[in-house]
């Protein structure tokens, strides 16, 4: 089975400008999390989809949202980005259909921000 | 906020045991302990969870005190590739958000 794939893996950006970024869960997988890491906050929740539903979000604001498609697949979105949006963007899937649902995660996407 | 405390750093030699300890003092009944290791540039890996009763798998063991106010993970023969930062997460059963301490640096000396 093919691992949890994030596109793209290296993106830089300027300030004011939003970004786009994708995950391609574990196939049958139909959780997808997203988190932040940064050297100073460390590994945040960003929110999780399933079923192309919202159903939990962490402390963020507006400027990042994310979306998931009926094949499970997730984009997130930050707008008018700003420097310390600058970190590694890390997806997880899980089948979420049971108890201890395993949560894979993929290599992630760095994105600085100049 | 985390609910885990974790020594920031540790040593272990190779071929040597690698015991990694966590404090969940205000964990709750309906809480697993969960543990991931995160190896430089790459995403978290999971690696074992329990409830109350010890556990076993290919990759370490997981050791929970009676109170279940403290957990320890162990990697019985540490390898140069076992070098990561580990993570001890209590997680209700079927939630899907994890909450990440700072976790331990683990240095697996030759």
């Amino acid at each position: 089975k093919a691992g949890v794939t994030q596109t793209p893996r290296y993106l830089i950006k300027t300030r004011g400008q939003q970004v786009t970024l994708s995950c391609s869960p574990i196939s049958g997988h139909r959780s997808v999390s997203w988190y932040q890491q940064t050297p100073g906050q460390g590994l945040q929740f960003l929110f999780e989809y399933f079923s192309e539903t919202q159903r939990n979000k962490g402390n963020f604001p507006g400027r990042f949202s994310g979306r998931q498609f009926s094949n499970s697949r997730s984009e997130m979105n930050v707008s008018t980005l700003e420097l310390g949006d600058s970190a590694l963007y890390l997806c997880a899937s899980s089948s979420a259909g049971g108890s201890h649902n395993e949560q894979f995660f993929g290599p992630g996407t760095r994105l600085t921000v100049l | 906020d985390a609910k885990t405390t974790q020594p920031p750093s540790m040593d272990c030699a190779e071929g040597r045991a690698a015991n990694l300890p966590c404090n969940h003092s205000t964990i709750s009944g309906n809480e697993y302990v969960y543990w991931y290791r995160q190896i430089h540039s790459q995403g978290p890996q999971y690696i074992i969870h329990g409830l109350k009763n010890n556990e076993t798998n290919e990759m370490a063991s997981l050791i929970i005190t009676e109170d279940r106010k403290s957990s320890t993970l162990i990697l019985p023969h540490a390898t140069l590739r076992d070098t990561a930062v580990y993570y001890c997460i209590v997680r209700v059963q079927g939630a899907q958000k994890l909450v990440f301490g700072q976790g331990t640096r683990l240095t697996i000396n030759p």
